[in-house]
C-alpha cells in the first residue's frame, strides 16, 4: 500500500540554521510528492511539488528532490527565519489523485 | 480565486447531536476531497468526488458519516449521533482532475464534542 513516513518532531532550530526533514514513502507505482505546511490555526498550504524521479521541487527557499533509488523527499532550507515556524507534512498521491496520504507532520520552531 | 472556504470555523456541540459542515471549493475544481485530523497527526482521507459524484469512501467513514455534493459545486459533511471520538478538524481540499495537481486546503472545522 502506500504510506509516508516524517521524521519526527518537535524541531527546533535558532534563525539562520541550516533545515532537513526527512520523508521517506512507500507506494504501489509512481506517485507525486509534496511539502505541505500548517501555521497555527490555519489550513494546509502546498509549499512544493515534485511529480516525477530526480524533479526538484522548490519554493520559499525551501527545496526537496524526489530520490526514487531512496524513496525519500527530504525538505530542506539553507537559513531558517522565525516565521517558518509551522508543522510540515509531507504527502504522496497515486497519479489518478484519488486520495492524498499524509505523514504525520514535523513541528518546527525557530528562536531569535 | 478566493481559495476553498468552509463554514462553521468552530463547532461545539454535545454528544448525540447532528451536526453539518459546508465546504465551498475553488470555482473551477471538480474534485473535492473531505479529511479528518487529530491533534499531532496528519489528514486522514475520508472521502471525495468528482464533480457530483462521490467515487472514494474510506473505511474511516463510519454509517454516521454521509457527505454530499448535490450540484457539483460545494459539499456538506453531516456527522449524526456525535460521539467524543469523533472530535476533530474536518479539512475540505479540492483540486482539479488531473492525477498530480495539488490539493487546497481550506481552513477547517474544527468540531468540539461535550
Amino acid at each position: 500500500g502506500n504510506s509516508v513516513t516524517q521524521m519526527e518532531g518537535p524541531v527546533t532550530l535558532s534563525e539562520e540554521a541550516f533545515l532537513t526533514i526527512n520523508c521517506t514513502y512507500t507506494a504501489t507505482g509512481y506517485p507525486s510528492l509534496f511539502w505541505y505546511v500548517q501555521y497555527p490555526g490555519e489550513g494546509l498550504q502546498l509549499l512544493l511539488k515534485a511529480t516525477k524521479a530526480d524533479d526538484k521541487g522548490s519554493n520559499k527557499g525551501f527545496e526537496a528532490t524526489y530520490r526514487k533509488e531512496t524513496t525519500s523527499f527530504h525538505l530542506e532550507k539553507g537559513s531558517v527565519q522565525v516565521s517558518d515556524s509551522a508543522v510540515y507534512f509531507c504527502a504522496l498521491s497515486e497519479n489518478t489523485g484519488n486520495q492524498f496520504y499524509f505523514g504525520t507532520g514535523t513541528s518546527l520552531t525557530v528562536i531569535p | 480565486d478566493t481559495g476553498v472556504s468552509q463554514d462553521p470555523r468552530h463547532k461545539i456541540t454535545k454528544r448525540g447531536q447532528n451536526v453539518t459542515f459546508r465546504c465551498d471549493p475553488i470555482s473551477e475544481h471538480n474534485r473535492l476531497y473531505w479529511y479528518r485530523q487529530t491533534l499531532g497527526q496528519g489528514p486522514e482521507f475520508l472521502t471525495y468526488f468528482q464533480n457530483e459524484a462521490q467515487l472514494e469512501k474510506s473505511r474511516l467513514l463510519s454509517d454516521r458519516f454521509s457527505a454530499e455534493r448535490p450540484k457539483g459545486s460545494f459539499s456538506t459533511l453531516e456527522i449524526q449521533r456525535t460521539e467524543q471520538g469523533d472530535s476533530a478538524m474536518y479539512l475540505c481540499a479540492s483540486s482539479l482532475a488531473n492525477g498530480n495537481q495539488p490539493q487546497h486546503f481550506g481552513d477547517g472545522t474544527r468540531l468540539s464534542i461535550l
